[in-house]
């Protein structure tokens, strides 16, 4: 169990940019969450997906955030032309889903500034 | 609509005596409870986690305590020690299976 990984750890961007960051869940987790966390309040749900199916998608989530999980196992999240209310750090979590009451993985995560 | 609360922002405790960190949900559908604990700079990490067919569950120095008509859980630390300062995060899984998150509480244990 090598743990969730996310890549990069850090990155700055120029407002009006495009960033990709990466995330590799657990290996045998079939579901992959993102998540978004500002100073001061709790990870805040993004969207998921079982498999390569994204399930949900927040309805705070403007269309300039997408995700892919292209073959089911990692994932990216692209958000085009950056603002600096973009700034956060981005959380990725994976978990093994049956019929529910399952805990989830947190990677490092990606912490965002738009400068 | 924030539907988990921790209405606390901050706790301090002294290092051995007991820490009580609180939250609340608005929706009865919720029957899956978290805790998280997080450092600075890392994702948040699993603690504990109770179902709504128990009022109590325990592992080890950490007990969460469910109280589902008021829509109430705790979570106890006993005896709190140093290293246990972090931000608690409560959680509540809806029915699709994802997590929402209450605000954190940031909790402090003096020496």
């Amino acid at each position: 169990d090598t743990g969730v990984s996310q890549d990069p750890r850090h990155k700055i961007t120029k407002r009006g940019q495009n960033v990709t960051f990466r995330c590799d869940p657990i290996s045998e987790h079939n579901r992959l969450y993102w998540y978004r966390q500002t100073l001061g309040q709790g990870p805040e749900f993004l969207t998921y997906f079982q498999n390569e199916a994204q399930l949900e998608k927040s309805r705070l989530l403007s269309d300039r955030f997408s995700a892919e999980r292209p073959k089911g196992s990692f994932s990216t999240l692209e958000i085009q032309r950056t603002e600096q209310g973009d700034s956060a750090m981005y959380l990725c979590a994976s978990s093994s889903w049956l019929r529910g009451n399952e805990k989830l993985f947190f990677g490092s995560g990606t912490q965002l500034s738009v400068l | 609509d924030q539907q988990v609360k921790q209405n606390s922002p901050s706790l301090s405790v002294q290092e051995g005596r007991i820490s009580i960190l609180n939250c609340d949900y608005t929706n009865s559908m919720f029957d899956y409870f978290l805790w998280y604990k997080k450092y600075p700079a890392e994702g948040p990490t699993f603690l504990i986690s109770i179902s709504s067919i128990k009022d109590k569950n325990e592992d080890g120095r950490f007990t969460v305590f469910l109280n589902k008509s008021a829509k109430h859980l705790s979570l106890h630390i006993v005896p709190s020690q140093p290293g246990d300062s972090a931000v608690y995060f409560c959680a509540a899984e809806d029915q699709g299976g994802k997590l929402i998150f209450g605000q954190g509480t940031e909790l402090s244990v003096k020496p």
